[in-house]
């Protein structure tokens, strides 16, 4: 199985703050690399995929890169709706694996 | 609109059986594969497996293959989790959620969850 490790597993930040979430995979993954946001008692939201494609409707203060075995979540200012936790999702093998999420919290 | 919707929570015994269910809207339910994940109190994301609705070829997870089942009924456009006899470990949140069209697609819309409780 493809190991997914996000990190941090948790960071204080303030609004208006750049946060950046790292994923690496134990292999590489090409782009096959997406992200969702969950915030408590919610479904998770699907924000990114193919490691820098933004969904539709999601703002564009969000962002991702990365090949291979590295990925990054960029949120360039956060905003009070970006307090949730993040997990990154491999599709490029099964079982498709997700990191242990990082959860952003306030400062 | 894209919803899926999800069948209620569940209390239930170990060694009891349960079959929840995800029903799909606003699109061609037998066109998207359709996944379940679990998400365990207080822990992260897992996929149990994907199943793809017009012909119910299923893929599972190593890790839950043989503890559940997927099913889907294309007619009425709905999918279905399956546990023969639960354990108190299946204590859990479950989704369902559609792939955004292709087998190695991600998941673009989510199933409110169903949260099932197995306790004796």
């Amino acid at each position: 199985d493809i190991q997914m490790t996000q990190s941090p597993s948790s960071l204080s930040a303030s609004v208006g703050d750049r946060v950046t979430i790292t994923c690496r995979a134990s292999q590489s993954i090409t782009t096959y690399l997406n992200w969702y946001q969950q915030k408590p008692g919610k479904a998770p939201k699907f924000l990114i995929y193919a490691a820098s494609s933004l969904q539709s409707g999601v703002p564009s203060r969000i962002s991702g890169s990365g090949s291979g075995t590295d990925f990054t979540l960029t949120i360039s200012s956060l905003q009070p709706e970006d307090f949730a936790t993040y997990y990154c999702h491999q599709t490029y093998s099964m079982p498709w694996t997700f990191g242990r999420g990082t959860k952003v919290e306030l400062k | 609109e894209v919803q899926l919707v999800q069948s209620g929570a569940e209390v239930k015994k170990p060694g009891e059986f349960l079959k929840i269910s995800c029903k799909g809207f606003g699109y061609n339910f037998t066109n998207y594969w359709l996944g379940w994940l679990r998400q365990m109190p207080g822990k992260g994301l897992e996929w149990m497996g994907v199943i793809f609705p017009g012909d119910s070829d299923s893929r599972y997870s190593p890790s839950f293959r043989g503890q559940v089942t997927f099913s889907a009924d294309k007619f009425i456009g709905t999918a279905y989790l399956q546990w023969n006899s639960l354990k108190a470990s299946d204590t859990a949140m479950y989704y369902c959620a559609r792939t955004m069209g292709g087998f190695g697609d991600p998941f673009d819309y989510w199933g409110q969850g169903s949260l099932v409780t197995v306790s004796s």
